[in-house]
C-alpha cells in the first residue's frame, strides 16, 4: 500500500539553529501534503497546507516565516523550523493524498519529534 | 467552532472488556467524510477506518465496530473484548469537501486497558 515516509524521526537541535524535516511519498504522487503539529497529549493541529509547485496555505496563526513549507516535487515537501526555540519543541507529522483532490486516500508519516535545548 | 468532539478524554477498562469511545461531529456539508485512528506510545498514526456521508451502515472489522448516525451527527467506535494492545489515543477526525478536505481531529481519548 501507499506509505509515506518523515526524515528525521527524531531531531534535537540548539536554540536558533535551523531544523528540516522531509515528508516523502514513496509510491504515489501527491499534489497536496498537509503539516500538523501536535504537543505532548495534544491533538494534531493543521499548520499548513502543501501543494506542488505553488505556495503553501498555512493555517491561522502559524507564522508563515518561521515554519517555511518547500513542495518542490510531486513526492517530497519539506518543513523547515527556522530560528528554532524551545517553546517550537514539539512532534510534527505530515500527510499526503493520493488521487483525487475530494476522494483521494490520505496517508500519514510516521511523524518528526523535534527538540530544542 | 468545535467540529470534532470527543468527550471522553480517558477511559480505562479490564482486559476483554467492550469499550465505546464516543464522537460527535458538526458540518454544514452534505459530503464529508469521517474518521478514526490510534495513535500507539510510539507515535505513528495508524488509520483505522473511512466512512463518507452518504454511507450510513455500520461496519464491523473483526473486534472494531464503528455506529455512524447522522441523525445525532455521531461516529462511535466500539472495541469489542479489548485487550492491553489497544491502549492507545484515538484520535476522531472530519475532512470537508468545502475546505478541501483537511482533517480536522478531535482531542482524542486516552484508552488504558490493563490486564
Amino acid at each position: 500500500g501507499a506509505v509515506v515516509s518523515q526524515h528525521p524521526s527524531r531531531v534535537i537541535c540548539k536554540s536558533g539553529t535551523s531544523v528540516k524535516i522531509e515528508c516523502r511519498s514513496l509510491d504515489f504522487q501527491a499534489t497536496t501534503m498537509f503539516w500538523y503539529r501536535q504537543f505532548p497529549k495534544q491533538s494534531l493541529m493543521l499548520m499548513a497546507t502543501s501543494n506542488e509547485g505553488s505556495k503553501a496555505t498555512y493555517e491561522q496563526g502559524v507564522e508563515k516565516d518561521k515554519f517555511l513549507i518547500n513542495h518542490a516535487s510531486l513526492t517530497l515537501s519539506t518543513l523547515t523550523v527556522t530560528s528554532a526555540h524551545p517553546e517550537d519543541s514539539s512532534f510534527y507529522i505530515c500527510s499526503a493524498r493520493e488521487g483525487q483532490p475530494n476522494t483521494g486516500e490520505l496517508f500519514f508519516g510516521e511523524g518528526s519529534r523535534l527538540t530544542v535545548l | 467552532a468545535q467540529k470534532v468532539t470527543q468527550a471522553q478524554t480517558e477511559i480505562s477498562v479490564v482486559e476483554k472488556e467492550d469499550v465505546t469511545l464516543d464522537c460527535v461531529y458538526e458540518t454544514r456539508d452534505t459530503t464529508y467524510y469521517l474518521f478514526w485512528y490510534k495513535q500507539p506510545p510510539s507515535g505513528e498514526l495508524v488509520f483505522l477506518i473511512r466512512r463518507n456521508s452518504f454511507d450510513e451502515q455500520n461496519e464491523i472489522s473483526g473486534r472494531y465496530s464503528w455506529n455512524f448516525q447522522k441523525s445525532t451527527s455521531s461516529f462511535n467506535f466500539t472495541i469489542t473484548a479489548s485487550q492491553v494492545v489497544d491502549s492507545a489515543v484515538y484520535f476522531c477526525a472530519l475532512s470537508e469537501a468545502r475546505y478541501g478536505n483537511k482533517l480536522v481531529f478531535g482531542a482524542g481519548t486516552i484508552l488504558r486497558v490493563k490486564s
